[in-house]
């Protein structure tokens, strides 16, 4: 049981441009949702997260948007820099903040 | 400040041994976590602990035991090693309403 779906399972952008990772979910209770990006060898680190009751939350070049009618988020980079090439995670707890939810992620590559 | 260190980063085991997944936090975060991650998959919560002598199920616990005798560490344990159990084994903390914090992962290898 998905419920926290990446379906892209790679990206490349160009160094400069924006890198756009998307996320889908099908459980309706989820009310908060977070991004970690992993590199090589490397466990998840934080990278964003967002409220339900919000639809946008911004940190420097990384900002993250909520559709809830149609249970979707996306991350946004801007700029993407070669640094940014990881792998992201998108990510919702339970009700009660024990059980996370991961999508399968999306390895990011970015040119120079 | 170490954060959340994970011991050993790489095994192997064979078939029907056991062994023991080392997690320790310096960071006095109740809430810790077991996460595996197998090959194209996001990661899968294994056992979660709330506090000190408190443990629970996550989504795919057969196969594994843990413990909590102190809030620092939480070993998982593995009893009959079987090849469904070969994949990257996360360890996190966290403190109540913040994201969690992982480790750098187990390479389990069961042959």
């Amino acid at each position: 049981d998905q419920q926290v779906k990446q379906n892209s399972p790679s990206l490349s952008v160009q160094e400069g441009r924006i890198s756009i990772l998307n996320c889908d979910y099908t459980n309706s209770m989820f009310d908060y949702f977070l991004w970690y990006k992993k590199y090589p060898a490397e466990g998840p680190t934080f990278l964003i997260s967002i409220s339900s009751i919000k639809d946008k939350n911004e940190d420097g070049r990384f900002t993250v948007f909520l559709n809830k009618s149609a249970k979707h988020l996306s991350l946004h980079i801007v700029p993407s820099q070669p640094g940014d090439s990881a792998v992201y995670f998108c990510a919702a707890p339970s009700r009660d903040n024990n059980d996370m939810r991961f999508g399968a992620g999306t390895r990011l590559t970015v040119k120079p | 400040n170490a954060g959340v260190t994970q011991t050993p980063k790489f095994r192997i085991l064979k078939i029907g041994q056991s062994m023991t997944l080392q997690c320790t936090q310096d960071m006095n975060h109740n809430y810790m976590y077991w996460y595996r991650q197998d090959p194209g998959m996001g990661l899968k919560l294994i056992y979660y602990s709330v506090g000190a002598g408190i443990t629970d199920k996550g989504e795919v616990p057969n196969g594994y035991n843990v413990s909590r005798s102190t809030t620092e560490d939480f070993p998982l344990r593995l009893e009959l090693a079987a090849p469904s159990q070969t994949s990257v084994y996360f360890c996190a903390s966290k403190d109540n309403s913040q994201p969690q914090h992982f480790g750098d992962g187990t390479r389990l290898s069961i042959l």
